[in-house]
């Protein structure tokens, strides 16, 4: 079972550079989750999604923007990368039955240069 | 959204049972209380979660008091493997999805 897929697993970018962070997840989901986490920190909600075609903020939005165009896949994107986005990223799915039951990508560590 | 507090780090032997303790004041009469298991470099498991009294998987125990202030993780007989970051996080169960807070969490060290 692959669960919840992140792409890429790790990126270098340079600052004012673009890149789009892709989650898949085969488990039917409604909801997909966003989280960046950053050194000896917890995980911080970027955006999440209740379902197809929609989207909404959580705590630290500022920066990226995201969409959510089939069930499966929730894509982060970052229009202008800035080092304060250096992080490891962390996309994740739940069940309307079940919302606090979340399962976790393996990540995606960022580095913005 | 209730806040919890739980120590920063923990130190244990192998063999030993480990109790984890968040206290969570603040929590509303809907609130489930929902523990977390992270390793290095991967993200976060799902380990336990409950409303009130003990709830008991087949990987650790959780021990919910009557006025649900707090709560304790319990986990039998540590190995090596069990050193990670956990968390304790109180929110409602099935609606509006998964915007439950994250903590800095505690991390349990186990040594051999």
């Amino acid at each position: 079972n692959a669960g919840v897929t992140q792409t890429p697993k790790f990126r270098v970018l340079k600052t004012g550079q673009s890149m789009t962070l892709l989650c898949a997840q085969d488990m039917n989901h409604e909801y997909m989750y966003w989280y960046r986490q950053d050194p000896g920190m917890g995980l911080r909600l970027i955006h999440y999604s209740v379902g197809e075609g929609t989207t909404a903020k959580g705590e630290v939005p500022d920066g990226y923007n995201v969409s959510r165009l089939k069930k499966q896949n929730f894509l982060l994107g970052l229009e202008s990368a800035a080092p304060s986005q250096t992080s490891v990223y962390f996309c994740a799915s739940s069940s309307k039955s079940s919302s606090s039951e979340a399962f976790f990508g393996q990540g995606t560590r960022l580095t913005v240069v | 959204l209730a806040k919890t507090t739980q120590p920063i780090s923990m130190d244990s032997y192998e063999g030993q049972e480990v109790n984890i303790t968040c206290s969570h004041n603040n929590i509303a009469t809907n609130d489930y209380i929902t523990w977390y298991q992270q390793f290095p470099s991967q993200g976060p498991r799902f380990i336990i979660q409950g409303y009130k009294t003990k709830v008991t998987n087949e990987v650790a125990s959780l021990f919910i008091p009557a006025d649900r202030k707090s709560s304790t993780l319990s986990l039998p007989r540590v190995s090596l493997s069990d050193t990670a970051v956990y968390y304790c996080l109180v929110g409602v169960r099935n609606t509006g999805g998964f915007k439950t807070i994250f903590g800095a969490g505690t991390r349990l060290f186990v040594k051999a």
